[in-house]
């Protein structure tokens, strides 16, 4: 079994500062990654993913993370945000094989850039 | 662009009645998930279909939640009868087949389910 934490559930910041949003994963097999933005009452967003390769995924809206396998993390950056970004972000894992894809969230953590 | 289409967008219903929510997936997406999203927390898996087969409905509570996708293709989540608990967002999310996008999940506006 898989699971994700993320390490804040809150993160003030203020527009064009950059910003880090921490994500650490546990499983036993080998794992696919992806960030997921949600804006209130909606529906969630694909930010970006690691399938394989290169460890540094670079997404939508100017965010990057970068996969560490040594110590299970997969943190989110932007280097300048905007009073846009503001949002709630989900890390998740999924496991290949069976699994048909299943993904394990974590709890979220909510961006807010003020100006 | 394609989406996944979730209906109705809000829905406030009373202690021990029905509720049914619909999804329809992007075209030619065999696998569909049902999530729950409770208020401050990452959804959870409720349900997931191949075609028209489960293939995990572990953390579905079965006394109370059914789900089906009869033609493969739309689905349907009933809640009978709702519980107080069961207030929260219902998400619809669809996978694309093949390589690279292969586990790409892609999600509908959901269902926001309100018990009184």
């Amino acid at each position: 079994a898989q699971s994700v934490t993320q390490l804040d559930s809150q993160v003030p910041v203020f527009e064009e500062a950059p910003v880090e949003l921490r994500c650490n994963y546990s499983s036993s097999v080998s794992v696919y990654l992806f960030w997921y933005v949600q804006y209130p009452n909606q529906g969630l967003q694909l930010l970006l993913k690691y399938l394989s390769g290169s460890t540094l995924v670079k997404g939508i809206n100017g965010f990057e993370a970068e996969f560490n396998k040594s110590q299970t993390s997969f943190h989110l950056r932007k280097p300048s945000v905007h009073i846009s970004d503001t949002a709630e972000y989900f890390c998740a894992v999924s496991a290949g094989g069976t699994s048909y894809g299943k993904l394990t969230f974590g709890q979220g953590t909510i961006l807010t850039v003020h100006p | 662009e394609a989406e996944v289409a979730q209906s109705p967008r809000y829905k406030i219903t009373e202690k021990s009645q029905a509720v049914a929510f619909w999804c329809d997936p992007i075209s030619g997406h065999a696998t569909l998930y049902w999530y729950r999203q409770i208020l401050g927390q990452g959804p959870e898996l409720l349900v997931q279909f191949q075609d028209e087969s489960v293939v995990d409905d572990s953390q579905l509570p079965k006394d109370r939640f059914s789900a089906e996708r009869l033609k493969g293709v739309d689905s349907t989540l009933k809640i009978q009868p709702a519980e107080l608990g069961d207030s929260a967002m219902y998400l619809c999310a669809s996978r694309s087949p093949g390589t690279g996008k292969a586990y790409e999940q892609y999600f509908g506006p959901g269902t926001r389910l309100t018990v009184t």
